[in-house]
């Protein structure tokens, strides 16, 4: 069981270019979520999505879309990539269950730097 | 914004000794959950708090939910080079499950 899988683990983008991260979970969750992590500042949620075709924004939304067209899979795109979005990139996601049950489980991460 | 404060930021400490690592927040939050995170991997839940006073361990950790739920403490007792990683808090109980963390503590255990 694989659970959260991230591709590609690591990526270098020159500025401009664009690129999609995926994330695909077989736990048959409906929630799942894009988180970025920089030193000292702890995971900040990119987007979010609680169903099929569903998306919403996160706290740092700007830069990046997302598509959920399988349950399975969710997608984070970079239209064109800017220095300050290097990060690494964490996926997760949950059952969906209201409240102190909805656990979060994490993929292994996406390292990208933009030069 | 940061609404949780973590403290210390780094801690660096001999096999054996105690410590303690703080959550705080100047709001009330419903639930909070501990994560730690080992380089290279993504961050796995280690508890979730709810009620103020709560205690719970594990082996030996013990978080500590404050009676205002503003606040929480992770301890852990005799540390050991395993422990070493990073050690994030997260207030929880929002809507769709999302979660907002604090900027994390890395602990590092020297043999």
């Amino acid at each position: 069981n694989a659970g959260v899988t991230q591709t590609p683990k690591f990526r270098v983008l020159k500025t401009g270019q664009s690129m999609t991260l995926l994330c695909a979970q077989d736990m048959n969750h409906e929630y799942m979520y894009w988180y970025r992590q920089d030193p000292g500042m702890g995971l900040r949620l990119i987007h979010y999505s609680v169903g099929e075709g569903t998306t919403a924004k996160g706290e740092v939304p700007d830069g990046y879309n997302v598509s959920r067209l399988k349950k399975q899979n969710f997608l984070l795109g970079l239209e064109s990539a800017a220095p300050s979005q290097t990060s690494v990139y964490f996926c997760a996601s949950s059952h969906g269950v209201l409240g102190v049950k909805n656990i979060q489980y994490f993929g292994a991460g996406t390292r990208l730097s933009v030069l | 914004t940061q609404l949780l404060e973590q403290s210390p930021q780094f801690l660096s400490i001999q096999e054996g000794e105690n410590l303690t690592v703080y959550c705080n927040s100047s709001s009330v939050f419903s639930s909070l959950q501990w994560y730690r995170q080992e380089p290279g991997e993504g961050p796995v839940l280690l508890v979730t708090v709810v009620t103020g006073g709560e205690v719970k361990k594990l082996k030996r950790l013990t978080f500590q939910f404050g009676d205002a739920r503003k606040d929480s403490s992770l301890h852990i007792t005799a540390a050991q080079p395993g422990d070493t990683g990073l050690y994030l808090c997260a207030r929880g109980g929002t809507s769709y499950g999302k979660l907002t963390f604090g900027q994390g503590t890395i602990l590092t255990v020297h043999p």
